[in-house]
């Protein structure tokens, strides 16, 4: 089944402790992008990547890392979280990112900073 | 600028009567226009998309939404609403810079038995 997988849905942290979220897509897509998603601002893209080594800050990167060194994975990490990086995060993948190409998204990860 | 914008953040329909969910567009380029539906506690699923001919053009679940370029729309109606259908739906356009997708500010749909 062509899919976005996300792991984990569900995350709880402190403050300061890494976390990686990843997002793996079966469907040989080039491009790969992560949005967050908050109550009364909609969804923001946070980076976005057009091809393998290839990557590039969205409207929100600050306190956010990617890295795309295969085409089927794009994980995002947070080196050293804070409370306000508490959201929704989307993976989404699409063939290419021109303008007709569908994104398609994981289900999402809820994460909660203490 | 590229910009998709949702009229009415609620719409509330009672079961069986019509579905309309309105979006305009702003875009200097050709749009591509799409809708996505999100159900409570899921990810964004693609309901439909508008890319060139058809200006009709329909989606799943009984979804279809009519392109016009007069009025720089792209409304999305149901003919019968159904309970499952209660889910939040956006609109939106990709950009030509960096291929992200740029969503209206999301409708949230009630339908009341």
């Amino acid at each position: 089944e062509a899919q976005v997988t996300q792991n984990p849905r569900y995350l709880i942290t402190v403050t300061g402790k890494k976390l990686t979220v990843t997002c793996s897509q079966n469907m040989n897509h080039e491009y790969m992008s992560w949005y967050r998603q908050d109550p009364g601002l909609g969804l923001r893209q946070i980076y976005y990547s057009m091809n393998v080594e290839v990557t590039d800050k969205g409207d929100v990167p600050e306190g956010y890392k990617v890295s795309r060194k295969e085409k089927r994975n794009f994980p995002l990490i947070l080196e050293s979280p804070s409370p306000n990086q508490t959201s929704l995060y989307f993976c989404a993948s699409s063939l290419s990112g021109g303008f007709i190409d569908t994104q398609y998204f994981g289900p999402g990860t809820r994460l909660t900073v203490l | 600028a590229q910009s998709v914008t949702q009229l009415g953040s609620h719409v509330s329909v009672s079961e069986g009567a019509l579905v309309l969910l309105r979006c305009n567009y702003s875009s200097s380029v050709p749009p591509y226009l799409f809708w996505y539906v999100q159900y409570p506690n899921q990810g964004l699923q693609l309901l439909l998309k508008y890319t060139t001919g058809a200006t009709l053009v329909k989606g799943i679940n009984g979804f279809e939404a009519e392109f016009k370029k007069s009025e720089t729309s792209f409304h999305l109606t149901k003919p019968s609403a159904h309970m499952s259908d209660a889910a939040e739906y956006f609109c939106a356009v990709r950009s030509s810079n960096t291929g992200k997708l740029i969503f209206g500010q999301g409708t949230t749909l009630q339908v009341k038995p």
